[in-house]
């Protein structure tokens, strides 16, 4: 069974201050793995993919296989920051076609101004 | 083009009763998938469906059902309702073609409560 674990229930940082975001996984296949946000009063919307390898809004995070990791980085934080992050791991079931995201429990970042 | 849309947005249920929630996925998205937000249990997958096919179900009691038209919308379905059902219900759509994942679409949920 795949598992996926945000050490931070809640994460405060300074306004240009660095942030990271932890995420730790569980899985014995190959992962493919998600960040998603949520905005106040938002919906739920993806932030970025493993396998695209792209920078989003400033952020941008590595899987690291030998540590199970996928953490979210951003060099400067902006207030508009400020959300609920998920980490999302996809289990792919051959055959079906199928897939589902099992997620973790969610970081809620607070940028101070 | 349209985003997922999810209706109604807000239900009040009592115990015991049944309810029925609607998603409409993006157009072109023939894949629909439910998952249930709870503040403890947070994000937890009940479901897909592809081409009016169930290919995929969580670990939930048989209470929870659901279904999916030739057009691609989807219903889900609860029955005998418990408090432990109050949650907000969230429905995702993406192409679903193939092996490689290219992330859901979220829809704004339905807020279920039951008293």
């Amino acid at each position: 069974a795949q598992r996926v674990t945000q050490p931070e229930k809640l994460l405060s940082v300074f306004k240009g201050a660095p942030v990271e975001l932890k995420c730790n996984y569980s899985y014995s296949g190959s992962p493919e793995l998600f960040w998603y946000v949520q905005y106040s009063r938002q919906r739920l919307q993806l932030l970025l993919r493993h396998i695209s390898r792209e920078s989003i809004k400033g952020f941008t995070a590595d899987l690291n296989k030998g540590e199970t990791s996928f953490h979210l980085k951003k060099p400067f934080a902006q207030e508009e920051d400020s959300a609920m992050y998920y980490c999302a791991l996809s289990a792919t079931y051959s055959g079906a076609g199928s897939y589902q995201l099992t997620f973790g429990k969610g970081t809620k970042l607070s940028v101070i101004p | 083009k349209a985003g997922v849309t999810q209706t109604p947005r807000y239900l009040i249920k009592t115990r015991g009763q049944q309810v029925t929630l609607s998603c409409s996925p993006i157009s072109g998205h023939r894949s629909v998938s439910w998952y249930q937000q709870t503040p403890g249990q947070g994000l937890q997958f009940l479901f897909e469906y592809f081409s009016e096919t169930q290919r995929n179900k969580g670990n939930f009691p048989g209470r929870f059902s659901g279904r999916q038209f030739s057009n691609s919308r989807s219903e889900m379905n609860v029955s005998t309702l418990e408090l432990g059902d109050s949650a907000l219900y969230l429905c995702a759509s993406s192409l679903g073609q193939g092996m490689t994942n290219y992330g859901y679409t979220f829809g704004s949920g339905t807020r279920l409560t039951v008293v």
